[in-house]
């Protein structure tokens, strides 16, 4: 079965501060692709990162981070120096190909960044 | 940047009616799909659709709901006879036949509300 678990129902930190977002899932694929994406108060949906089951090189781009372990089925992200634009609903999610290619969706990490 | 385009942004409409809700996908894409994300919850697979016909649906993807590719550039979900629960937002997305890593593209979604 294909499932995404996201823990963290609601985050708060202060301005400025890091935060990882956590990401286990479970998969029989073994060709799989693990996303996040953000979606902000005006609800559309905003493509964050992405990355295949045969790279776990972790890579940063600007603020964002990731650290995908294989071993663990984990795929967190980080932002760095969050600012309160960042204030949103962070859902992980996979595809593989075996499944459809049908996207399974975690039910949403909820950040608030305060000032 | 090509884009997934949703029309309407937001539908109201009676219970017991019927709504279409009108997608525009990528031009050079070949699988289709709806999404359905009810308010405060995870976003949840509908349907999937290739070469003219339904490659897959969930379980909540049922005899009320249909699909269709009227032309070449529309994809509409249509939903004959609305109940209060299928209030959600609605997601279509696309993805290429042959993608690296079968990224689907969203689009911003339809805020579909039954009173």
């Amino acid at each position: 079965a294909q499932k995404v678990t996201q823990a963290q129902t609601e985050i708060s930190v202060v301005e400025k501060e890091d935060v990882t977002l956590d990401c286990v899932y479970e998969t029989r694929d073994t060709t799989y692709y693990l996303f996040w994406y953000k979606q902000p108060p005006s609800g559309e949906l905003v493509f964050l990162i992405r990355r295949n089951s045969f790279d776990e090189q972790n890579e940063i781009s600007g603020r964002y981070s990731w650290n995908f372990q294989k071993s663990a089925s984990s795929f967190n992200f980080t932002i760095t120096a969050s600012q309160v634009v960042d204030s949103a609903v962070y859902f992980c999610a996979l595809t593989g190909q075996n499944t459809g290619n049908q996207f399974y969706f975690g039910t949403g990490t909820s950040l608030t960044v305060i000032p | 940047e090509p884009e997934v385009t949703q029309t309407p942004s937001h539908q109201v409409t009676q219970m017991g009616q019927e709504v279409i809700l009108r997608c525009v996908p990528i031009s050079n894409h070949l699988y289709f799909y709806w999404y359905r994300q009810i308010l405060g919850q995870k976003v949840e697979f509908l349907v999937s659709f290739y070469n003219n016909e339904i490659s897959e649906k969930s379980e909540i993807f049922d005899d009320q709901f249909s699909v269709e590719r009227p032309d070449g550039s529309n994809f509409t979900l249509k939903i004959r006879s609305t109940k209060l629960e299928d209030s959600a937002m609605y997601f279509c997305a696309s993805r290429p036949l042959a993608g690296p890593s079968y990224e689907q593209y969203f689009g911003p979604g339809t805020r579909l509300t039954v009173t």
